[in-house]
């Protein structure tokens, strides 16, 4: 089946513009992550999203930086004022809720090819 | 301390030896732990997950969970080119937040 998509796959803004990433999840994964992955770093928790439970949103580097889930499915981040060390790779991953109907999900996150955004 | 620390590679090995990759976490509450491998340009995939302390073996991988020590590592058996990549080490606490590691960069030489 389809696998978790986002887009662009590259976006090139000028510093002090507002960038948009979206992600569409697995069908059926009700939790859903952002990461943030800079050159030669690991992946950075930027937020979670379960369901309809409020988001974790402790990751945000800033208040320049804000997502939203529309109908629990497609997710899009969003950058205001970009600055030129927001030039990272941002990933999307969707897993499966918990098995106990709780509100951890299960283990295995899947994630989509990321947005590669570069800041001049 | 970082939460999550991995050997730092570059990790060069001929075709056939073995890679060993090695991690360590901060948080003594860890449950869940994983191995991510991505290759360059592209996502990171799972390869391995385990949560008991021992060996879990998959295919040419086997993970080793030593929670006392606070320690994860991935071996690579009979390392083929294709496992040139980054593997990534993550680590889960109790809650839904993944914290990864670096990553050490494999290189398997024909």
């Amino acid at each position: 089946g389809a696998g978790v998509s986002q887009s662009p796959s590259n976006k090139v803004t000028e510093k002090g513009k507002d960038v948009e990433l979206r992600c569409d999840p697995i069908s059926g994964h009700t939790a859903l992550y952002w990461y943030r992955q800079s050159l030669g770093q690991g992946l950075e928790f930027l937020i979670y999203f379960q369901g309809n439970s409020a988001p974790d949103k402790s990751g945000l580097p800033s208040d320049r930086f804000s997502a939203e889930r529309t109908g629990g499915s497609v997710s899009t981040l969003t950058i205001q004022r970009t600055q030129q060390e927001d030039s990272a790779v941002y990933l999307c991953a969707s897993s499966l809720p918990g098995t106990s109907g709780g509100v951890l999900p299960t283990d295995t996150q899947y994630f989509g090819p990321g947005t590669r955004l570069t800041v001049l | 301390q970082k939460e999550v620390e991995q050997n730092s590679g570059p990790l060069s090995v001929p075709e056939g030896a073995i890679a060993s990759l090695n991690c360590t976490y901060s948080d003594r509450g860890s449950q869940s732990f994983f191995w991510y491998r991505q290759y360059s340009g592209k996502s990171p995939e799972l390869i391995m997950s385990i949560y008991s302390n021992g060996d879990k073996e998959d295919g040419r991988f086997t993970a080793q969970l030593n929670k006392a020590s606070q320690y994860v590592s991935l071996l690579i058996r009979d390392s083929q080119p294709s496992d040139s990549a980054t593997y990534l080490c993550a680590v889960r606490a109790n809650d839904y937040k993944l914290s990864f590691g670096a990553g050490t960069t494999v290189t398997v030489r024909a």
